[in-house]
């Protein structure tokens, strides 16, 4: 157990719909992260926060934002869903943000039908 | 800039028998390096990491790997691969100058009985 959560584990929804899938990152860790993983897309870098502030963007869809709250943990909000938004949505946190390991949560499996 | 090549998609051993997966770098920086593995529908573990310390990483799970800054590679090996090794390997860059971490492609493992 990395002790990063994720909510909700799996997720079934229609094109055009919106979603918010949460994390709350290791107790004491500052940074959080986004990563999309399909199939015919490998494992993509969406987005990077650390203690509320966006640091690094990845290959984020204009369609998706995401955002660190106070208490640190974080949603990726998904909107206009299609069905190649249909992936293994994972979160890490990390301590600093900056040259340390990233502890991965379980991950959301989001399925667009 | 910064890059990683995993150089084996595939790599499939026999049960008992070492294991090589490769791993080569470039970074404009002294990187920090990682490896980490996924089980199917699972979150990424953290497998090892190396910074700026002892060339020679050991790692969960009976890993090492070994930092060679002259040919810029960072190569995985087990000495005797067990059924549970099975899984996705991915070689991770990143350095001081950026918040970016960049993963590699990814190489499956396969152990045969």
């Amino acid at each position: 157990d990395s002790g990063v959560t994720q909510t909700p584990k799996h997720l079934i929804t229609a094109t055009g719909q919106r979603v918010t899938l949460r994390c709350s990152p290791r107790s004491g860790d500052l940074s959080v992260y986004w990563y999309q993983q399909s199939l015919d897309q490998g494992l993509q870098f969406l987005i990077q926060y650390y203690n509320g502030e966006e640091r690094a963007k990845g290959n984020i869809l204009e369609r998706f934002s995401a955002q660190q709250f106070p208490d640190l943990h974080s949603e990726l909000n998904l909107s206009s869903l299609e069905l190649g938004d249909s992936a293994l949505y994972f979160c890490a946190s990390s301590l600093s943000g900056k040259m340390d390991e990233q502890y991965f949560g379980p991950g959301t499996r989001l399925t667009v039908t | 800039a910064q890059s990683v090549t995993q150089l084996d998609s595939h790599v499939s051993v026999s049960e008992g028998t070492p294991v090589l997966l490769r791993c080569n770098y470039s970074s404009s920086y002294s990187p920090s390096l990682f490896w980490y593995v996924q089980h199917p529908n699972k979150g990424l573990q953290l497998l090892l990491k190396y910074t700026s310390a002892a060339t020679l990483v050991k790692g969960i799970n009976g890993f090492e790997a070994e930092f060679k800054k002259s040919e810029t590679s960072f190569h995985l090996t087990k000495p005797s691969a067990h059924m549970s090794d099975a899984a996705e390997y991915f070689c991770v860059v990143t350095h001081s100058g950026t918040y970016k971490y960049i993963f590699g492609t990814g190489t499956r493992l396969k152990v045969l009985a």
